[in-house]
């Protein structure tokens, strides 16, 4: 069965500070796929990244990285030189390969960005 | 494009009375999804469509929810009879399935109260 966990509640940080995200996944597919999305205060959900299991290879979009970790299952997201605007619920999320695609989602992360 | 377009955006109701949730997917989109989200229990997958097959509804939590896909374009969550804890924001998300694990777009939500 699949299984995402975001043990991390809520992060506190002071703006400019770098921050991560931690996520660990579980799952039996040697074939799966591993999402972040974002759901800011105003309620939406937007999707940030997917990786799939064969490509390990970090990932890096302006202040956004990603490092992917088969040998811990781990995905996790750094925040470097945190914003206000990067306040909101982070999400990782487990695709298994095969019909449907269904996402399972981690509790999430509330990361407030202090001024 | 438009995006998911889910209606209505806030429902407050009684307990007892009856609750549809609708959603119109992005057009050539094939695969839809319902998920809810709670403080407890976080983003829950409720059912799917693909090709407006409903595929796994294990999600559901009982009887009293049940969900449509009659066309392409529009689905619909309903909940009869409603009571407080359905209270909830129902996310519609569709994706294009094909090889792969494709990225769900999600609508803005409903937002459900339960009185």
């Amino acid at each position: 069965a699949q299984k995402v966990t975001q043990a991390q509640t809520e992060i506190s940080v002071v703006e400019k500070e770098d921050v991560t995200l931690d996520c660990v996944y579980e799952t039996r597919d040697t074939t799966y796929y591993l999402f972040w999305y974002k759901q800011p205060p105003s309620g939406e959900l937007v999707f940030l990244i997917r990786r799939n299991s064969f490509d390990e290879q970090n990932e890096i979009s302006g202040r956004y990285s990603w490092n992917f970790q088969k040998s811990t299952s781990s995905f996790n997201f750094t925040i470097t030189a945190s914003q206000v605007v990067d306040s909101a619920v982070y999400f990782c999320a487990l695709s298994e390969a095969g019909l449907g695609q269904k996402l399972v989602f981690g509790q999430g992360t509330r990361l407030t960005i202090n001024p | 494009d438009a995006g998911v377009i889910q209606s209505p955006r806030h429902e407050v109701t009684e307990m007892g009375q009856e609750v549809t949730l609708r959603c119109k997917p992005i057009s050539g989109h094939n695969s839809l999804f319902w998920y809810r989200q709670t403080m407890m229990r976080g983003l829950e997958l409720l059912i799917y469509f693909n090709n407006n097959v409903p595929i796994d509804d294990s999600g559901m939590p009982e009887d009293r929810f049940s969900a449509k896909m009659p066309n392409a374009s529009f689905s619909t969550l309903k909940i009869q009879p409603s009571e407080p804890r359905d209270s909830a924001v129902y996310f519609c998300a569709s994706s294009l399935q094909g090889a792969g694990a494709n990225v769900l777009t999600f609508g803005a939500g409903s937002r459900l109260t339960v009185l």
